[in-house]
């Protein structure tokens, strides 16, 4: 069983361009999440699909922040008009609810530098 | 007050000691409890979950709940140089997680 899978790695972009991001999930998980790492913290939430519904979005994500899961399979998330503070790992995690738990598994992210 | 906190550090534990990382959260309503290592550079990996009170061992870790407390801890047994890394204490009510500021861990030879 393939791990999450997240292109590109690293991005690097200039102030005001527009970056979208790939995340592949386990197989068969149903549910996806991404969150926003900076240094020295701890990632945040930013939003989560069950199947291809996104049912849930922080108040973080601003309306420059769009996330999809057209198929329920792959997700994209795209920055538009990028900022320097939108310099971070964004990192994408997926789970499948099991009982009491609902273990989440992270990709290994993709490190955006906005210039 | 943040929601999960956790010692930043850094904790500096000798090798083969016990490492003893602790994690207080705010909200009552969260029902599951997660450690996660991350290496520098790397993304979040899952060690121990843990969701009744009382204690889950795994190997050379222990995962502690006491939810009338709202405390959680990761012991780390016979710990290895390998082992120096973050370690993120994180909540689940609903969905999401919410994560501490990490603490760093460094085991010394």
């Amino acid at each position: 069983d393939t791990g999450v899978s997240q292109n590109p790695r690293h991005k690097i972009t200039k102030r005001g361009q527009n970056v979208t991001f790939r995340c592949d999930p386990i197989s068969e998980h149903n549910r996806l999440y991404w969150y926003r790492q900076t240094l020295g913290q701890g990632p945040e939430f930013l939003t989560y699909f069950q199947n291809e519904a996104q049912l849930e979005k922080s108040r973080l994500l601003s309306d420059r922040f769009s996330a999809e899961r057209p198929k329920g399979s792959f997700s994209t998330l795209e920055i538009q008009r990028t900022e320097q503070g939108d310099s971070a790992m964004y990192l994408c995690a997926s789970s499948s609810p099991s009982g009491t738990g609902n273990e989440q598994y992270f990709g290994p992210g993709t490190r955006l530098t906005v210039t | 007050q943040k929601e999960v906190e956790q010692n930043s550090g850094p904790l500096s534990v000798p090798e083969g000691a016990i490492a003893s990382l602790n994690c207080t959260y705010s909200d009552r309503g969260s029902q599951s409890f997660f450690w996660y290592r991350q290496y520098s550079g790397k993304s979040p990996e899952l060690i121990m979950s843990i969701y009744s009170n009382g204690d889950k061992e795994d190997g050379r870790f222990t995962a502690q709940l006491n939810k009338a407390s709202q405390y959680v801890s990761l012991l780390i047994r016979d710990s290895q140089p390998s082992d120096s890394a973050t370690y993120l204490c994180a909540s689940q009510g609903a969905q999401k997680l919410v994560f501490g500021q990490g603490t760093r861990l460094t085991i010394n030879p």
